[in-house]
């Protein structure tokens, strides 16, 4: 079955710097895979989406990269500020059926 | 202001009372879909309803049960065979069935058997 992993520990970065959260799949091959954040009691909220044929997508501050040959993504917030703490999750789409499969997330603390 | 509204924010069960979420969504969306997490776990798939009087079994459905008559409405019914069904509920919806924009979350419903 579809697996999906992203780092249980939580990152500790200081503010200012460029955090970097990773995100490994097995057993598929995803068309495109998307970044969420989520707030503590809140509902996560859409930020990226990247195609299978796109290696690198940007979004102000953000970037994320898609390797289809590791199978793995990469999320970089740069000249990270307390306001980017939150749990951060990926997800990919699996068997073009339009349905979403998310990992654990990582949580994010940037400290001032 | 377009969204997805999910009431109530908090609700508590009995054991055996059968329990419905409500989800409404005002963004014209097509597809609409149930998730559920745990703590230190990532969001699983309970049903998701890509068209009206259509919706589909996910991951994790047994003990649930949907409906779909409207476009904007998809509530989900947590009943007394979900043994375990203490959790955060969230709601989504997508403009259609392919994901090309990202899912649209409601603020979630925490259900806590009593």
């Amino acid at each position: 079955s579809q697996k999906i992993e992203q780092n249980s520990e939580a990152l500790n970065i200081q503010e200012g710097k460029t955090a970097t959260l990773t995100c490994n799949y097995t057993n598929y091959s995803p068309a495109y895979l998307q970044w969420y954040r989520q707030d503590p009691g809140r509902g996560p909220v859409f930020l990226l989406l990247i195609r299978e044929n796109e290696k690198e997508k940007r979004k102000e501050r953000l970037k994320v990269t898609f390797d289809t040959t590791l199978k793995q993504s990469l999320f970089h917030i740069t000249a990270s500020q307390p306001a980017d703490s939150a749990t951060y999750l990926c997800a990919l789409e699996y068997g073009n059926t339009g349905k979403l499969i998310f990992g654990q997330g990582t949580t994010l603390q940037v400290k001032p | 202001d377009g969204g997805i509204t999910q009431s109530p924010k908090y609700l508590f069960r009995k054991e055996g009372q059968n329990v419905t979420l409500s989800c409404e969504q005002n963004l014209n969306h097509d597809a609409m879909y149930w998730y559920r997490q745990d703590p230190g776990q990532g969001l699983r798939l309970i049903y998701y309803s890509q068209i009206v009087n259509d919706f589909q079994k996910g991951d994790i459905a047994e003990g649930y049960s949907v409906s779909r008559e409207k476009k904007e409405s998809f509530p989900l019914t947590v009943t007394s065979a979900q043994k375990n069904p203490t959790a955060f509920y969230l709601c989504a919806s997508s403009i259609d069935s392919l994901v090309n924009y990202g899912y649209t979350f409601g603020s979630g419903t925490r259900l806590t058997v009593v």
